[in-house]
């Protein structure tokens, strides 16, 4: 099954808080986990990924946790800001076609209020 | 940098005319993909090519045509297009086989009346 699914679908967070985005996969063979940002009018742009090797990473206030066994992963968001607000994807591909097949999620739109 | 150009940034089509959408990338990247991007449904891929010469089916090809003019460039056609194409097309690159960061153009908005 090639599904990736999302939630939520909306979030709303005040500034300074912890933003949580939520997804899970059903192919076992997925092994590349990426998130991307969009901002309105943009098209989307890595913001951080992650392999089943390890099952945390972080990057400055972004990090991915990763649930191998559940098949899950999220994306959380440290000291949520304004600047933050942006609709988020998480995406997944196998490592036979890298680059050629990413299945995304439906995407979560992040509202981080002043 | 230009990245990833897309061309038109806003099109709006009667149902059965045709057009292109032209891409081009200036990264000397091997792959390129077009998805289109409809509320709630995250990104689809339509057509992929892998490199210079090939181009695949992806998830959602009906209704839709695609040349990899060449290593920079590539197109999409709709020969027909219909209200249920309305949507927002991106253009995407990576280097190729094993690279694994798309990057991405700013999109068509494409609405079909």
């Amino acid at each position: 099954q090639q599904q990736v699914k999302q939630s939520p679908q909306s979030l709303i967070v005040q500034k300074g808080g912890i933003s949580i985005i939520n997804c899970a996969y059903e192919n076992t063979a997925f092994d590349y986990f990426p998130w991307y940002q969009q901002f309105p009018g943009k098209g989307p742009a890595l913001l951080i990924a992650i392999r089943p090797d390890v099952s945390e990473k972080k990057e400055g206030r972004f990090t991915i946790s990763f649930n191998k066994s559940a098949k899950q992963f999220s994306l959380h968001i440290m000291d949520s800001q304004p600047g933050d607000s942006a609709t988020y994807f998480c995406a997944a591909s196998s490592r036979d076609n890298y680059g050629q097949n990413f299945v995304f999620g439906p995407g979560t739109r992040l509202s981080v209020l002043p | 940098n230009a990245g990833v150009t897309q061309t038109p940034k806003f099109q709006v089509l009667k149902t059965g005319q045709s057009m292109t959408l032209q891409c081009a990338q200036d990264m000397n990247h091997n792959s390129m993909y077009w998805y289109r991007q409809d509320p709630g449904m995250g990104l689809r891929l339509i057509y992929y090519s892998a490199s210079e010469g090939t181009t695949d089916k992806g998830e959602v090809p009906n209704g839709y045509n695609v040349s990899r003019l060449n290593k920079r460039e590539f197109s999409l056609r709709l020969e027909s297009a219909a209200p249920s194409q309305t949507s927002v097309y991106f253009c995407a690159s990576t280097r190729g086989q094993g690279s694994t960061e798309a990057f991405f153009g700013q999109g068509t908005r494409l609405t079909v009346v």
